[in-house]
């Protein structure tokens, strides 16, 4: 059973701080990597894509990929309370065919 | 903007009727699309692969005879819930990967809620 790992929070920070969401897979053969954000009641929403070992920069969002000890994970800087939401760690796993495999989520609330 | 559409965005039908549930690529073409359902406080959940050509694949504990699934060309797929139950009343997404690459983004519809009564 090929599986994603999140701690489920919920995680609290302060307006303006900096969020650290983590997560770890099983399949060492996996390559592409994802985090969504779910706010209630919505379909997720494509955050960020890794696909490559170290850091990707995108606005507050910055990916982290570590294929050594199969970890990912996503900071978010200067936190807003808009990014209150569920953050999903998706992983595409060897032979899955493009299938994701999710997390459970962390429950992010930023707190004005 | 949304490269994903769905439709209905939500629906009420009553116990042991069928509803269909339309699942679009937008300025894209998909040639395998995902469906999935999530119960409220719960995660997503896979039902099944949708093919464009082929038979949908699905995940076990899903009843193919109960969902189905025609992706009838390379942006549209449905899912057809036939005789609906209460318990089928859940919250359905579709996915489909832009690009033809094996590990090419996935985007998600905006879901349709089901409430059957």
């Amino acid at each position: 059973q090929k599986e994603v790992e999140q701690n489920s929070g919920p995680l609290s920070v302060p307006e303006g701080a900096i969020a650290s969401l983590n997560c770890t897979y099983s399949d060492r053969g996996s390559q592409s990597f994802f985090w969504y954000r779910q706010y209630s009641g919505k379909s997720p929403e494509l955050i960020m894509s890794i696909y490559s070992n170290g850091d990707k920069e995108d606005g507050r969002f910055t990916a982290q990929l570590n294929k050594a000890s199969q970890y990912v994970s996503l900071l978010i800087r200067d936190s807003q309370p808009s990014d209150s939401a569920t953050y999903l760690c998706a992983v595409i796993s060897s032979g899955s065919a493009r299938q994701l495999t999710f997390g459970s989520g962390t429950q992010l609330t930023v707190l004005p | 903007g949304a490269v994903v559409s769905q439709h209905p965005s939500w629906v009420i039908c009553k116990s042991g009727t069928s509803v269909k549930i339309e699942c679009r690529s937008l300025d894209f073409q998909a040639t395998t699309m995902f469906w999935y359902r999530q119960f409220p406080k719960q995660s997503l959940m896979l039902m099944a692969t949708s093919n464009e050509g082929s038979k949908a694949t699905y995940e076990q504990g899903v009843e193919k005879d109960k969902f189905l699934i025609n992706h009838a060309s390379l942006t549209l797929s449905t899912l057809t819930v036939t005789s609906a139950h209460p318990e089928d009343s859940s919250f359905y997404i579709c996915s489909a990967p832009m690009g033809l690459a094996g590990g090419s983004e996935q985007y998600f519809g905006p879901g349709t809620r089901l409430t059957v009564t």
